[in-house]
């Protein structure tokens, strides 16, 4: 079945700091890919998606592009800060499908 | 902005009770979703619903059931709870089944 590999947590990172968090899927099909934001205390929130192969989905900053090739949906971001510190979840949707596939997430500390 | 409430933030049961679990939506959305979020394992789903009245089963739905009377309102019940059922709980809607508009979720400990 389907299903989202994403690299164990936690990151820790000094402010201004690169970011990658990496994450790759499995799908039939041509699945939609998102990441989702958790705050401490808070529910999760989108945070970008991309809905086919080579499209970049980009949010606050934070970047990520679909690769069909690589079957793979990495979050980067140039320079992170404190109040990015959260957990990073990568999820897929597959076309047609109500149920959204999510990773185990990834815990960000971001020291100043 | 789509609002999704849930009923508690904190909630704490003795083993064997029934538990409610509400969730509701101000958008209108037709589809609505439980999940657990327990360390590690991400989210898992519960059950969902994609109507009144209709529902479908998750991954994990042993233990649990819900109902879903009002469109905007979708309800988790824990029949008997159990401490396997500590975890935190999240509820989510969408209207064409892509972005999830997720609640602030229930953290629910079970003595």
């Amino acid at each position: 079945g389907d299903s989202v590999t994403q690299m164990e947590g936690p990151v820790t990172l000094s402010e201004e700091a690169f970011l990658t968090i990496n994450c790759t899927y499995t799908a039939t099909g041509y699945p939609s890919l998102f990441w989702y934001v958790q705050y401490p205390g808070e529910g999760l929130q989108l945070l970008l998606k991309a809905t086919k192969a080579d499209d970049k989905g980009s949010n606050k900053g934070f970047e990520a592009t679909y690769r069909k090739e690589t079957t793979s949906f990495h979050l980067e971001k140039g320079s992170v800060q404190v109040s990015d510190s959260a957990v990073y979840f990568c999820a897929l949707q597959n076309t047609g499908g109500f149920k959204t596939i999510f990773g185990a997430g990834t815990r960000l500390f971001v020291k100043a | 902005d789509v609002k999704v409430t849930q009923s508690s933030r904190y909630l704490v049961k003795r083993t064997g009770e029934k538990v409610f679990l509400e969730c509701v939506q101000d958008m209108d959305h037709e589809n609505m979703f439980w999940y657990r979020q327990d360390p590690g394992l991400g989210l898992r789903l519960i059950y969902f619903s994609y109507d009144v009245k209709m529902k479908e089963k998750g991954d994990i739905p042993e233990g649990y059931s819900v109902s879903r009377e009002k469109k905007e309102r979708f309800s988790l019940i824990l029949e008997s709870a159990s401490t396997n059922q500590t975890s935190m709980y999240l509820c989510a809607s969408t209207l064409g089944g892509d972005t999830q508009y997720f609640g602030p979720g229930t953290r629910l400990t079970v003595l």
